[in-house]
Formats: structure tokens, sequence, C-alpha cells
């Protein structure tokens, strides 16, 4: 599958615990982006990475969550001590490059994260 | 800063008709991109169609058309002769070319096509 791949598809966590969210982007991609959508909502942009830098994280709640691109494996969308609003799907998407015509971005099947 | 208005929530259609999905846009900028895309009930986000701001032409694949209007910021996406597996939530986005390109979503718009 050349999709950008997220896994776990389901994650229940407790409250309080930590939920980590992996990407793999399209294959020769290298921009990754995370959206979150809650229930009743639309997609609402959170961070968009680069291999080992974060160029915009101005959608991220400023406590809790953090996000990474490391140099060799997936993106991490880590969420600590997780509350019962966390509850959401969260996608990933991938894109090639930055710039006119290129940005069309092609999104996992998302993580569905349930806090009880 | 940018804005997409999908003001229909819910469409509930019988198989065979045609339907229409609105989107409006908000933005300064005079080079942009809007897109399409589909999330049928099993969850994930399908793309459909890219469109920059410099090409107004009307875009027609299979069943599905869209017609962009630059004079009325619409950027409207109609299903003919629709059928059950259309049924699914549609989001209309919208990117700038300048900075990050982030595309920016509506907030959906829930088809439901009836047998």
């Amino acid at each position: 599958n050349a999709g950008v791949m997220q896994n776990p598809r389901h994650l229940v966590r407790r409250r309080g615990q930590e939920a980590r969210l992996r990407c793999s982007p399209m294959k020769g991609h290298s921009h990754v982006y995370w959206y979150r959508q809650l229930p009743e909502e639309g997609l609402k942009f959170m961070v968009y990475l680069q291999k080992e830098n974060i160029i915009d994280e101005s959608g991220m709640p400023k406590e809790r969550f953090s996000a990474e691109f490391p140099k060799e494996g997936p993106s991490i969308l880590r969420i600590q001590q997780v509350v019962r609003g966390d509850s959401a799907a969260y996608f990933c998407a991938s894109s090639q490059q930055q710039g006119p015509g290129e940005n069309t971005i092609y999104f996992g099947e998302g993580s569905w994260l349930t806090v009880v | 800063a940018q804005k997409v208005t999908q003001a229909q929530t819910e469409i509930s259609v019988v198989e065979k008709e045609d339907v229409t999905l609105d989107c409006v846009y908000e933005t300064r900028d005079t080079t942009y991109y809007l897109f399409w895309y589909k999330q049928p009930p099993s969850g994930e986000l399908v793309f459909l169609i890219r469109r920059n701001s410099f090409d107004e032409q009307n875009e027609i694949s299979g069943r599905y058309s869209w017609n962009f209007q630059k004079s009325t910021s619409s950027f409207n996406f109609t299903i003919t002769a629709s059928q059950v597996v259309d049924s699914a939530v549609y989001f209309c986005a919208l990117s700038l070319s300048g900075g990050s390109y982030i595309p920016t979503f509506g907030r959906g718009t829930s088809l439901i096509v009836h047998p």
C-alpha cells in the first residue's frame, strides 16, 4: 500500500494515560500534516512538519500535545495525560513538496482515539 | 485569514437525483487552491479534485462536476444521477499559495442517498 499509513486505527485510553499515533507518509513525500476531527465538526489543522522540523504548530493545543517527524521512521503525534475531550479522529496527511500545483495533500485512514 | 463555508450541513436525496454541494470561500490572496475530499462511512478521506485560482474552467469526471466561480467565491460540486455509494461527508478546502499551503477545511456536508 503506497498510501499514507496510520496506526493504530482505533485506540482506547483511560484518562491520564498517554496516546501515541503514528503516521508514515506516502512514498516520496516529505511533508506531514496532522488534523483532528471532533464529532460533528470539520477538520481542524494541528501541526505541519518536515523531517526533523516543526514548520507550523499553530493549531496544536499548548499543553499535553506534541508532534515529531524524525529523520528515520514515522511521524508521531503524542498526547499526554489524555482527557475525555481528546476523543476524536486524528488524521495524518502528506504531500510531496510545497509549491504551486504541488500542494495536494493525501490523507491516511485516520486514528480514532477514545478516552474512557 | 482564509475561511471555507459549507452552509449545507446535511442533504438527503433519493437515488438518481442530481445534487449540488455548495462551497464558498474567503481569501484576500489572488493565488490559491481549492479542493474537495470525500469521507465515506468507513472514515478515510479521499481526495477528489484540486483547482487553482487561475483556472476557472469547470471540470467533469464521470458523474462528478465542479463549478468554480471567482466572481462569487464559490466552488460547487455536483453529483449527477446520485447513487447510494455516494453517501458520505464531503469537505471543501482552501489553501493559499504563500506561506505553508496548509489547507483550511469547511465543516463538511453530509450527503445521504436513499435507494
